[in-house]
């Protein structure tokens, strides 16, 4: 069985600040990890993933996400945070051979000004 | 990428009626898929969309409940039938674009709320 924890359920930093979103994964064989953005009253939205090779991958909007494997965890991050970036983030894992997404509960980020 | 239609976006529905929603895709893709959003909550997969056979459902999820349409690499359409409280809910759709790709791209989502 596959699954995403997300520990924090919300995360507040000020604007201009580093913003961290943690997720821990557990998954048969090399994961391939997906980072998606929730706005109010609107769908997910694709950030970045994880599928093979350099550690820390780009996405959109900023962000980027660090792959470690020793500590099957996948955190995202943004160095500088914006009040546009608070949203609902949802970190997803699957196996290589599967499409199915198991996804975490989702962390409300909050960027005050 | 893909862009993804659903209709309706939103609904307010009775206790035992059914509504059907639509997922419309600008381009043909292999994988379709229904996913429901509980208030607060994850995403849940409800069942894989095939095209030209029946869907592929997850544990928890039946045919008769929510059935599912794909009839071209396209559309599909997923029921809510029978209605309760219960299913109160954001339904989206979601396609992984074409051969080597990895993400899922997901639709608006449909608001449903049964009274």
């Amino acid at each position: 069985a596959q699954s995403v924890a997300q520990p924090e359920d919300q995360v507040n930093v000020a604007e201009g600040n580093p913003l961290t979103v943690k997720c821990t994964y557990s998954v048969s064989g090399n994961p391939y990890l997906f980072w998606y953005v929730q706005y109010p009253n609107r769908g997910l939205q694709f950030l970045l993933k994880y599928i093979t090779g350099d550690n820390l991958v780009k996405g959109s909007y900023g962000f980027e996400a660090e792959f470690n494997k020793s500590q099957t965890s996948f955190h995202l991050k943004k160095p500088s945070a914006l009040v546009s970036d608070s949203a609902l983030y949802f970190c997803a894992v699957r196996a290589p051979n599967d499409y199915k997404l198991s996804f975490g509960a989702g962390t409300t980020v909050t960027v005050r000004a | 990428s893909a862009v993804i239609s659903q209709k309706p976006s939103r609904d307010i529905c009775q206790r035992g009626t059914s509504l059907t929603i639509q997922c419309q895709v600008d381009s043909q893709v292999t994988m379709m898929f229904w996913y429901r959003q509980q208030p607060g909550q994850s995403l849940t997969l409800i069942a894989t969309a095939n095209q030209g056979s029946e869907a592929t459902y997850e544990s928890g999820f039946v045919i008769d409940k929510f059935p599912i349409s794909r009839p071209n690499l396209t559309f599909s359409t997923l029921t809510v039938s029978n209605m309760s409280p219960e299913d109160s809910s954001i339904y989206l759709c979601s396609v992984i674009p074409g051969q080597g790709a990895n993400e899922q791209f997901f639709g608006p989502g449909t608001r449903l709320t049964v009274l």
